[in-house]
C-alpha cells in the first residue's frame, strides 16, 4: 500500500519569503504524485503532478516540486510567497494498479504574514 | 471553468438516520468518487464509480454506504444509519478518464454533522 507524510500541519512564511513544504512518500512501486491546495471553502484544486516524466515539475501559481527517488520526496516551492498563498496543501500519491485512487497526507495549512 | 458542485454544503443529522450527499460531476466525465475527511485527519478515498458500478471502494465503505447515479447529472453518496463518526467532510471528484495520469477535479465538500 501507498502513504504519504507531510512534515509540518502548519508553516508560517513571510511574504516574499521562499515557501517549502515537505512530502515523503511510501511506495512500492514506481509513484504518480501531487499536490494540491485548497482555500477556503472551495474544493482541493490541482497545482501540479509527476508522472514519470520530468522529475522537476512546474504547477500553477509559481509553485514547483521536485521528484527524488533517492529520499523518496515530492517538496513543494515557490520562490517568493505571496498573500492568496494562504491555504491548505496537501500532498497525495497513487500508482496504476490503484486505479484512481489518491492517498493524501495530512495536509499542511500556510499562513503568510505581511 | 467546469466544476463539480455538492450539495449541501452542511447537513446535521441526528444519530441513525439517512443522509444522502449530493454531487453533479463535470458533465463529459465518466468518473466518479468519493473520499471524505474527519476533522484533524487524512482526506481518505471512500469509493470509484464508472459505468454505473462500483469500480473500487475502501474499507471503511461498508454496508451502511452506498452510491447512485441516479440520472445523467446527478452522483449520490447515501448513508444509510449514520453514526457519530460519520462527522466529515465529504469531497466528490470526478475526472475524464482512469488512471493517475487524469486529473480528478474536487467538489467544495459537504461537512456532515452527525449529532
Amino acid at each position: 500500500a501507498q502513504s504519504v507524510t507531510q512534515l509540518g500541519s502548519h508553516v508560517s512564511v513571510s511574504e516574499g519569503a521562499l515557501v517549502l513544504l515537505r512530502c515523503n512518500y511510501s511506495s512500492s512501486v514506481p509513484p504518480y504524485l501531487f499536490w494540491y491546495v485548497q482555500y477556503p471553502n472551495q474544493g482541493l484544486q490541482l497545482l501540479l503532478k509527476y508522472t514519470s516524466a520530468a522529475t522537476l515539475v512546474k504547477g500553477i501559481n509559481g509553485f514547483e516540486a521536485e521528484f527524488k527517488k533517492s529520499e523518496t520526496s515530492f517538496h513543494l516551492t515557490k520562490p517568493s510567497a505571496h498573500m492568496s498563498d494562504a491555504a491548505e496543501y496537501f500532498c497525495a500519491v497513487s500508482v496504476e494498479a490503484a486505479g484512481n485512487k489518491l492517498t493524501f497526507g495530512g495536509g499542511t495549512r500556510v499562513l503568510v504574514k505581511p | 471553468e467546469p466544476e463539480v458542485t455538492q450539495t449541501p454544503s452542511h447537513q446535521v443529522t441526528q444519530m441513525g438516520q439517512e443522509v444522502i450527499l449530493r454531487c453533479v460531476p463535470i458533465s463529459n466525465h465518466l468518473y466518479f468518487y468519493w473520499y471524505r475527511q474527519i476533522l484533524g485527519q487524512k482526506v481518505e478515498f471512500l469509493v470509484s464509480f464508472y459505468n454505473n458500478e462500483i469500480s473500487e471502494k475502501s474499507e471503511i465503505f461498508d454496508d451502511q454506504f452506498s452510491v447512485e447515479r441516479p440520472d445523467g447529472s446527478n452522483f449520490t453518496l447515501k448513508i444509510r444509519s449514520t453514526k457519530l463518526e460519520d462527522s466529515a467532510m465529504y469531497f466528490c471528484a470526478s475526472s475524464e478518464g482512469t488512471g493517475p495520469a487524469y486529473e480528478q477535479y474536487f467538489g467544495p465538500g459537504t461537512r456532515l454533522t452527525v449529532t
